[in-house]
């Protein structure tokens, strides 16, 4: 079954350092999705992406947040300069016109 | 404004019984909505969907129920299994499937006692 591969799963970072969350959505997918977990509390909307521009974004995604689509296969999230609150599980999702969502398994980033 | 929030955060029940787990949800305008299963460590896992032209559909052992009427979804697992242990999220979103964000519930967790 095809999945939505995510990595790393665990990034530990410095407060003020920039990340890089990668994913591979499904091959044939044509929207694509990053939420975020924080520990204990629900999933929340990033930002949506679809015909390589983002189609939509919560307010959480701020200056500090960027998406990219560089290669036709992945599907990158940057946080520019973290803060603490920004630890949290990040999902990448995908989905084709139809179907629901897959998600990956999640990296889990850790500001300290 | 939206919102989808969950009646329990945890519910147990003895394996081979049969569990319910609640969902409201606010926003009318709402067309599809999705349970997913999350276990520990993992990223949500989809279980069910349903349109809102539906108020009934069935899956292999669950079973998810919409109720426009009172804005309020369930999922009925039959025959309760330990490995249906894990954090349940129902979620809401309008349009095609996939297309728009969807909004997440709170989670309930299910725990399942041999």
């Amino acid at each position: 079954e095809p999945e939505v591969t995510q990595t790393p799963s665990h990034q530990v970072t410095q407060m003020g350092q920039e990340v890089i969350l990668r994913c591979v959505p499904i091959s044939n997918h044509l929207y694509f999705y990053w939420y975020r977990q924080i520990l204990g509390q629900k999933v929340e909307f990033l930002v949506s992406f679809y015909n390589n521009e983002i189609s939509e974004k919560s307010e959480i995604f701020d200056d500090q947040f960027s998406v990219e689509r560089p290669d036709g296969s992945n599907f990158t999230l940057k946080i520019r300069s973290t803060k603490l609150e920004d630890s949290a599980m990040y999902f990448c999702a995908s989905s084709g016109t139809g179907s629901g969502y897959t998600f990956g398994s999640g990296t889990r980033l850790t500001v300290v | 404004g939206e919102s989808v929030g969950l009646h329990l955060p945890t519910l147990s029940v003895q394996e081979g019984d049969n569990s319910i787990i609640n969902c409201a949800y606010s926003n009318s305008a709402s067309d599809y909505f999705i349970w997913y299963k999350q276990e520990s460590g993992k990223g949500p896992q989809f279980i069910i969907d349903i349109r809102s032209n539906m108020d009934k559909r069935q899956g292999q052992r669950v079973t998810v129920l919409l109720n426009k009427t009172v804005k309020h979804l369930s999922l009925q697992i039959a025959a309760t299994q330990p490995g249906d242990s894990a954090v349940y999220f129902c979620a809401e979103t309008k349009g095609p499937a996939g297309t728009y964000k969807y909004i997440f519930g709170t989670g309930t967790r299910l725990k399942v006692l041999a």
